[in-house]
C-alpha cells in the first residue's frame, strides 16, 4: 500500500518570498503524484499533477513540482507567493497497477499562510 | 460546464440516526469516489465506482457505511446509527477515466456533525 507524508504542517512565509513544501511518498508500484489545494470553506482543486515525462510539471498560479524517483518525493515550489495563496496544500498518489481504480492516497495537508 | 455537486452541503444529526449525502458527478465521468476529511488529517478513501463494475469498498470503516450508484450517474453515501466519530467533511469526486484522464474533479463537500 502507498503513504504519503507531508513534512511540515504549517508554513508561514512572507509575500513575495518563495516557498517549498515537501512530499514524500512510498510505494511499491509506480504512481502518479497530485497537489490540491484547499481554500477556506472550498472544496479540493487541482494544481498540478505528474503521470509521465518530464519530471518538473508546472500548474495554475505559478506552481511547479518536479518528481525525483530516486528520493520519492514531489516537492511543491513557487518562487514569489500572494496573500491570495494562503491555503491547505495536499499532497496526493495514486498507484499506476494497470486498473482503471485511481483512488488516491493523501498526505495531512500543510497550511500555507503568506502574511504582508 | 457544471462540476460536481454535493447536497446538502451542512447536516446536523443526533447519534444513533441514518443520514444520507448524495453527490452528482460531472456530466459524463464514469469514475465516483467518496472520500471523508477529518478535522486535521488528510482525505481517507471510502469507496469508488466504475460503470457497471463491481464496487472497491475497501475503504468504507464500518458495515454501518454504504454507498450506491444508480444509473451511473447520482451516487448516495449512507450512514446508518451515526456516532460521533463519523464527524467529517464528506468528499465527492468523479473523473473521466477514458482516454487516460484520471483526474479527479472535487465537489465542495457534506460538512456532517453528529452530536
Amino acid at each position: 500500500a502507498q503513504s504519503v507524508t507531508q513534512l511540515d504542517s504549517q508554513v508561514p512565509v512572507f509575500e513575495e518570498a518563495p516557498v517549498e513544501l515537501r512530499c514524500n511518498y512510498s510505494s511499491s508500484v509506480s504512481v502518479y503524484l497530485f497537489w490540491y489545494v484547499q481554500y477556506p470553506n472550498q472544496g479540493l482543486q487541482l494544481l498540478l499533477k505528474y503521470l509521465s515525462g518530464s519530471t518538473l510539471v508546472k500548474g495554475i498560479n505559478g506552481f511547479e513540482a518536479e518528481f525525483n524517483k530516486s528520493q520519492t518525493s514531489f516537492h511543491l515550489r513557487k518562487p514569489s507567493v500572494h496573500i491570495s495563496d494562503t491555503a491547505e496544500y495536499f499532497c496526493a498518489v495514486s498507484e499506476n497497477s494497470g486498473g482503471s481504480n485511481y483512488k488516491l492516497t493523501f498526505g495531512k495537508g500543510t497550511l500555507l499562510t503568506v502574511n504582508p | 460546464g457544471a462540476g460536481v455537486s454535493q447536497s446538502p452541503s451542512n447536516k446536523v444529526t443526533e447519534k444513533g440516526k441514518d443520514v444520507e449525502l448524495r453527490c452528482d458527478p460531472i456530466s459524463g465521468h464514469t469514475a465516483l469516489y467518496w472520500y471523508r476529511q477529518r478535522l486535521g488529517q488528510g482525505l481517507e478513501f471510502l469507496i469508488y465506482f466504475q460503470g457497471n463494475s463491481a464496487p472497491d469498498k475497501s475503504g468504507l470503516p464500518s458495515d454501518r457505511f454504504s454507498a450506491e450508484r444508480t444509473g451511473g450517474s447520482v451516487s448516495t453515501l449512507t450512514i446508518q446509527r451515526t456516532q460521533q466519530e463519523d464527524s467529517a467533511v464528506y468528499l465527492c469526486a468523479s473523473s473521466l477515466v477514458a482516454g487516460g484522464s484520471i483526474t479527479q474533479y472535487f465537489g465542495p463537500g457534506t460538512r456532517l456533525t453528529v452530536l
